[in-house]
Parts: structure tokens; C-alpha cells; sequence
């Protein structure tokens, strides 16, 4: 089993509509999650993290944490074409001080976001 | 512009030659690492290092790498012998330490795509 598994994709959806990505990960003391951006032959972009379980907001980004079922989420509403990218998903551990802030990513989801 | 910053942006070698990659980390941030990304992957962790103190290596960094951090500042990172496989991005990312176990988000620079022919 993968550390951090995404659906590879390619999401696609309609401009303005709702695009839903998910990832699931294994290590249990996982604390921190991320979101990084990706356009194509560019670096990864954060664009949103989150600690506690729950929803996190920050415009048209929502990021949801469910640490019970080691789930996280990211949600961008009233998608733009501009939103077409690579969407990575990145867990950090620190299991009793053993890891420096290693981030282990998914393999990252295309979204296409079409007019 | 001071953000993370990386040289050369692109790199292409002979196999077996031997590379240098540099990264400069926004200038507060006092951890620095540095990861690998091949096409259709998510970025590996490489290394890691709080000021100059490399803390951490992944079983994916060979004898044929090695990285620096001299004086805590900018961090250089360099293979020997390049092979075929070796082609990949590698990425820089820096973030600031927040007291004990204070992680906090890593920052990536545009990164170094290597081509060994």
C-alpha cells in the first residue's frame, strides 16, 4: 500500500462546477496536510494546508481532514480553466521526533477544467 | 523577488559526468530540502538540513550524491558519475521552524531539470 494515494485522474469538469479531489494515507500519526498546485513543467505551488480535522476555507479552496478515517480532501468551487493542473497532496509525519519535516506526497491528480 | 530560488534551471550531461545544482532558501527559513520529481510522480524526499546540519537521507540518495549546507545558507546539491536514470527535477523547498516539532509549510523553488544522454 502506497503512504499517499490519489486518483491519478485526469479529473474532468465544467467551468464553474465543483471539482472534488481526494487522498488517502497510511501513517496513523500522520500531523500535517498539504495541498501543492502543479502546472505543467513547473514547481509544486502550495496552495492550502490543514492541521485539525474539519474544514479549512481560503477563497474558492476547502481543504477537509478526517484523521479517524485518514482521509483529506480539497474542493475548488466555481472552477476556472485556469485551475487545470496537477493537484499533489503531501503528508507530514513526525512519529516522536524521528522525522525532520519530510513531506511524502501522492502521485497527484490532473484536473482539467474544460469551458 | 525572495522566494526560493534555484541554479541552473536546466541541465543537460553526458553519463557520467558529474553535476552541481545550488539553491538559495527564502532568506529566514533555516530548513532546506531537497527532492526529486520524474514524470507522473509526486516529488521523493532526497535530504534534509536544518541550518548547516544535514538531518536526514533518503535510501534514495546514493554514495553517488551528496549535498551541502555550508553555513547554514544556500545548499548545493551534487551527483557523480550521472546515469540515464538520474533524469529527473530536482526541487528545493524551504520552511522556518516553529520551536519544537513546529512544522510548517515547505516553499519550493522552480527547480532543476537534469537530462542525462
Amino acid at each position: 500500500q502506497k503512504e499517499v494515494e490519489q486518483n491519478s485522474g485526469p479529473l474532468s469538469v465544467p467551468e464553474g462546477a465543483i471539482a472534488s479531489l481526494n487522498c488517502t494515507y497510511s501513517d496513523r500519526v500522520s500531523q500535517s496536510f498539504f495541498w501543492y498546485r502543479q502546472y505543467s513543467g513547473k514547481s509544486p505551488e502550495l496552495i492550502m494546508s490543514i492541521y485539525s480535522n474539519g474544514d479549512k476555507e481560503d477563497g474558492r479552496f476547502t481543504a477537509q481532514l478526517n484523521k479517524a478515517s485518514q482521509y483529506v480532501s480539497l474542493l475548488i468551487r466555481d472552477s476556472q480553466p485556469s485551475d487545470s493542473a496537477t493537484y499533489l497532496c503531501a503528508v507530514l509525519t513526525n512519529a516522536g521526533g524521528t522525522s525532520y519535516g519530510k513531506l511524502t506526497f501522492g502521485q497527484g491528480t490532473i484536473l482539467t477544467v474544460h469551458p | 523577488d525572495t522566494g526560493v530560488s534555484q541554479d541552473p534551471r536546466h541541465k543537460i550531461t553526458k553519463r557520467g559526468q558529474n553535476v552541481t545544482f545550488r539553491c538559495d532558501p527564502i532568506s529566514e527559513h533555516n530548513r532546506l530540502y531537497w527532492y526529486r520529481q520524474t514524470l507522473g510522480q509526486g516529488p521523493e524526499f532526497l535530504t534534509y538540513f536544518q541550518n548547516e546540519a544535514q538531518l536526514e537521507k533518503s535510501r534514495l540518495l546514493s554514495d553517488r550524491f551528496s549535498a551541502e549546507r555550508p553555513k547554514g545558507s544556500f545548499s548545493t546539491l551534487e551527483i557523480q558519475r550521472t546515469e540515464q536514470g538520474d533524469s529527473a527535477m530536482y526541487l528545493c523547498a524551504s520552511s522556518l521552524a516553529q520551536g519544537t516539532g513546529g512544522f510548517r509549510e515547505q516553499f519550493f523553488g522552480p527547480g532543476t531539470r537534469l537530462t542525462v544522454l
